[in-house]
């Protein structure tokens, strides 16, 4: 079974700091994903990562980076947090290409206040 | 902009009886669609991908209509751990062939009642 795990359920940070999501997956896949999700917006997809050192924008990479030093790990960095970053983060893998079945990770809910 | 709609209801269905919904997609040149399943506070997991000629799993259905652009879901029998959120899920490829663009619809909310 492919596992995607993130290094928090919950997280409270302050506005200003700097916030490390961790994301491994371990099923080799190529592809990696962060997303956010409100209610109201669904998901919306930040960055994306299809190879080691590569990375893409998504539909909303702002106030955000990421890094994907290693192939089985993608973290993303939130420089400054800000009240309006809080939302659950998923993270995501899939396998060949980046439109094939998504894995998730249980999420990460972030709270800035 | 590439967009995907679906109606977010929620959709109160009596336990048994079936149950259907659609998502539309604007983007002509989409190429592959999923149904996503997610239960409160879970992850999204992956339900059945939508092929051209429909296809079946179990008490589900899944269709796709490319001349009207959207797919649909359709659930039979439905118990009451059908209760969800269900997400439609489009992507187009690129030149390259990998995939320019995976969008989720913002979700259909289902609840079955007993």
């Amino acid at each position: 079974d492919v596992k995607v795990t993130q290094s928090s359920r919950y997280l409270v940070k302050r506005t200003g700091e700097k916030v490390f999501l961790e994301c491994v997956q371990d099923m080799d896949h190529e592809n990696m994903f962060w997303y956010r999700q409100d209610p109201g917006l669904g998901l919306r997809l930040i960055y994306f990562s299809y190879d080691v050192k590569m990375k893409e924008k998504g539909d909303i990479p702002e106030g955000y980076s990421v890094s994907r030093e290693k192939k089985e790990r993608f973290s993303l960095i939130l420089e400054s947090a800000s009240t309006n970053q809080t939302s659950m983060y998923l993270c995501a893998s899939t396998d060949r290409w980046a439109g094939d079945e998504q894995y998730f990770g249980p999420g990460t809910r972030l709270t800035v206040t | 902009r590439k967009e995907v709609e679906q109606d977010p209801g929620p959709f109160n269905v009596p336990e048994g009886a079936t149950v259907a919904f659609n998502c539309t997609y604007s983007n002509s040149a989409s190429q592959s669609f999923f149904w996503y399943r997610q239960d409160c506070r879970k992850e999204p997991k992956l339900l059945m991908s939508v092929y051209s000629s429909g296809n079946e799993d179990g008490r589900f259905t899944a269709q796709l209509n490319r001349a009207s652009q959207y797919i649909s879901l359709l659930i039979r029998d439905s118990k009451l751990s059908d209760s969800a959120t269900y997400l439609c899920v489009v992507t187009l490829l690129n030149s390259g062939g990998g995939a320019d663009g995976l969008t989720f619809g913002k979700g259909t909310h289902l609840i079955i009642q007993p």
